[in-house]
């Protein structure tokens, strides 16, 4: 599995409110992601982080802030949250093998009422 | 722009038949391509990867996909499948960015259904 695990695993929150994700990682690979799973869309990318403290956007970055302030540890923080942001979160972390796969984590769910 | 295009929405096999997935890719170069699965309530598993060398790459549980670039596509199959096989596959695409960092890009998913 990668080592990867994410918190919390299930969330209600309510619009408005500051939502922090936890993805946590064992292996010290560099690169770690962020995406969003929706019906229809199959998974989106929110943020990555190449290194402590490089992050970039994705496709679907609006509304969504990432820190990594150490290699074990990328967290997404929604400020303010609304319900479009209901959804399913994944983390992952990409190998430096050759064809660079990416591993994911077992995801939380979000549900912002 | 690129794009990762999975046609079938929803395919119903029956136990013991064969499967194929599909899978298309719109990208100026060849890229690195991946099947994962996704069981109800589960994270995605890598299935197999295409990144260079032999056209058909086999990977785990039985599937065996083929990249053929005259027609950009990297379509999964396995020979006869099981009820357990029944969950959601995607085909994925890493896409190179302006800063050399891979991204990974997702078709839509074609989610299987197992009849006995």
């Amino acid at each position: 599995d990668a080592g990867i695990t994410q918190s919390p695993r299930h969330k209600v929150t309510e619009t408005g409110t500051p939502v922090t994700l936890r993805c946590h990682q064992t292996e010290n690979h560099r690169y770690m992601y962020w995406y969003r799973q929706d019906p229809g869309h199959g998974l989106r990318l929110i943020h990555y982080s190449y290194g402590v403290k490089d992050t970039d956007k994705g496709e679907v970055s609006d509304g969504y802030s990432v820190s990594r302030s150490k290699t074990e540890d990328f967290l997404l923080t929604l400020e303010s949250a609304t319900s479009s942001q209901t959804s399913v979160y994944f983390c992952a972390i990409r190998t430096d093998t050759p064809g660079n796969e990416q591993f994911f984590g077992p995801g939380t769910r979000l549900t912002v009422l | 722009a690129q794009s990762v295009t999975q046609p079938d929405i929803h395919i119903t096999v029956s136990e013991g038949a064969s499967l194929e997935l599909r899978c298309n890719y719109s990208y100026g170069a060849t890229p690195y391509l991946f099947w994962y699965v996704q069981s109800p309530g589960q994270g995605l598993q890598l299935l197999l990867k295409y990144f260079s060398g032999d056209t058909l790459v086999q990977g785990i549980k039985g599937f065996e996909a083929e990249f053929k670039r005259s027609q950009s596509s990297f379509n999964l199959r396995k020979p006869s499948v099981h009820w357990s096989d029944a969950a959601e596959y995607f085909c994925a695409v890493v896409l190179l960015s302006n800063f050399g960092n891979e991204k990974l890009t997702f078709g839509t998913g074609t989610r299987l259904t197992i009849i006995p």
